[in-house]
């Protein structure tokens, strides 16, 4: 089983629609982080948390919310989808230390139509 | 505020041959710098990365990457190309260590790397 699951694998919807997104984890890491990537801008950071009660804005959060339901639960929501939210999502997490590294999910393709 | 360049949006190569991908970092502080794979269909992850010491770090999969800071560039390195390389490689810069830092990762654009039979 993989260790950053994420949910659904592919989406589409309509603008308008509130949509969520779901990852869990079972590498039992405190840092969740949520990225989205476009072809040819590369990742860029939406939200991320460093424990349940720890939760950042990254460099794109508008348009956006999460939730952190459990350590190894985060959930990404778009409360109105609208088209330029087309897009590839990654979950990832990490830990902490010398070896601290991103652990990525194999992504949700949402469309927005 | 850190930024990365990559040079080049997709280099194709022949099977057997050198794979070179460019990395250009911005940085006002000495960066940590990083190199990560994205497979079809698949997350990214981490190939190599620079923190301190020894400039050539090697990686998985036989890749390597050194940092010149008077280049200011990482670029990624691999002796011969083997079909199963193709994929997309992003390069990766922190101002921040390692160790408690992922949020302030700045990606580059991707290359995407195709290998030629």
């Amino acid at each position: 089983d993989a260790d950053v699951t994420q949910t659904p694998r592919n989406r589409i919807t309509k603008t308008g629609k509130r949509i969520m997104l779901e990852c869990s984890q079972t590498k039992g890491h405190d840092r969740m982080y949520w990225y989205r990537q476009d072809p040819g801008l590369g990742l860029r950071l939406i939200y991320y948390s460093f424990d349940v009660k720890d939760i950042n804005k990254g460099e794109i959060s508008d348009g956006y919310s999460v939730s952190r339901q459990a350590q190894a639960k985060f959930s990404l929501s778009l409360e109105s989808a609208i088209p330029n939210q087309t897009a590839l999502y990654f979950c990832a997490t990490s830990g902490t230390g010398d070896n601290e590294k991103l652990f990525f999910g194999s992504g949700t393709q949402l469309s927005v139509l | 505020a850190q930024s990365v360049t990559q040079l080049g949006s997709h280099v194709s190569v022949s099977e057997g041959a050198l794979v070179l991908l460019r990395c250009n970092y911005s940085s006002s502080v000495p960066p940590y710098l990083f190199w990560y794979v994205q497979y079809p269909n698949q997350g990214l992850q981490l190939l190599l990365k620079y923190t301190t010491g020894a400039t050539l770090v090697k990686g998985i999969n036989g890749f390597e990457a050194e940092f010149k800071k008077s280049e200011t560039s990482f670029h990624l390195t691999k002796p011969s190309a083997h079909m199963s390389d193709a994929a997309e490689y992003f390069c990766a810069v922190s101002d921040l260590p390692p160790q408690g830092g992922s949020e302030k990762l700045v990606f580059g654009k991707g290359t995407k790397l195709t290998v030629n039979p």
